[in-house]
């Protein structure tokens, strides 16, 4: 049982480059998640799901997008790399939203 | 909205010594609640949750935390600490925002554990 795996694990990117971090669960979850991290700030919510085709932002959805084609599946996609967006980013997913979030290992992603 | 403050960025204690992490929420209604661990260069993992029923819940690893209403604390608490206890700590809740669950997470306590 593979849980939530994330791709790649690590990346740079140049200022005004784009990408997409991928997710997949094999865990049948409805509910995923995005969130970076910033040192000393905890973890932000940028977008989450509660089913296939149902997407929401969450608190720091600015330069980001998403998609949910199906319920393994969650990618994130940077448009238009900035500075601010060098972060680590982790994908989770979860049951019915209610019981506990399963993390993957997170990307880390450096802009510059 | 609800809000997560954990006391303290790092907290330092000697092995063999009590662990106590400080988690506050403010929330209009009892929330879930989660205590996560995370190892360098790792992803989070869960040590113990509160839905409903006892107050007083064990977690893996030998921590527990209580879930107190009066004071809106889930305080992680641990008798003796260990080595491999050193790493970043995370307090959670989940709760229902727009149409659905979210869960917002605590900024972290580093836990540093000197021999």
């Amino acid at each position: 049982n593979a849980g939530v795996t994330q791709t790649p694990k690590f990346r740079i990117l140049k200022i005004g480059q784009s990408m997409t971090l991928q997710c997949t669960q094999d865990m049948n979850h409805n509910y995923m998640y995005w969130y970076r991290q910033d040192p000393g700030m905890g973890l932000k919510l940028i977008y989450y799901s509660v089913g296939a085709g149902i997407t929401d932002k969450g608190e720091v959805p600015n330069g980001y997008n998403v998609s949910r084609s199906t319920t393994e599946d969650f990618p994130l996609r940077l448009e238009l790399a900035a500075p601010s967006q060098t972060s680590v980013y982790f994908c989770a997913s979860s049951w019915e939203g209610i019981t506990e979030a399963f993390f993957g290992q997170g990307t880390r992603l450096t802009v510059v | 909205a609800q809000s997560v403050t954990q006391l303290g960025s790092h907290v330092s204690v000697s092995e063999g010594a009590l662990v106590l992490l400080r988690c506050n929420y403010s929330s209009s209604v009892p929330p879930y609640l989660f205590w996560y661990v995370q190892y360098p260069n790792q992803g989070l993992q869960l040590l113990l949750k509160y839905t409903t029923g006892a107050t007083l819940v064990k977690g893996i690893n030998g921590f527990e935390a209580e879930f107190k209403k009066s004071e809106t604390s889930f305080h992680l608490t641990k008798p003796s600490a260990h080595m491999s206890d050193a790493a970043e700590y995370f307090c959670a809740v989940s709760e229902i925002a727009g149409s659905a669950r979210q869960l917002t997470f605590g900024s972290g306590t580093q836990l540093t554990v000197l021999p």
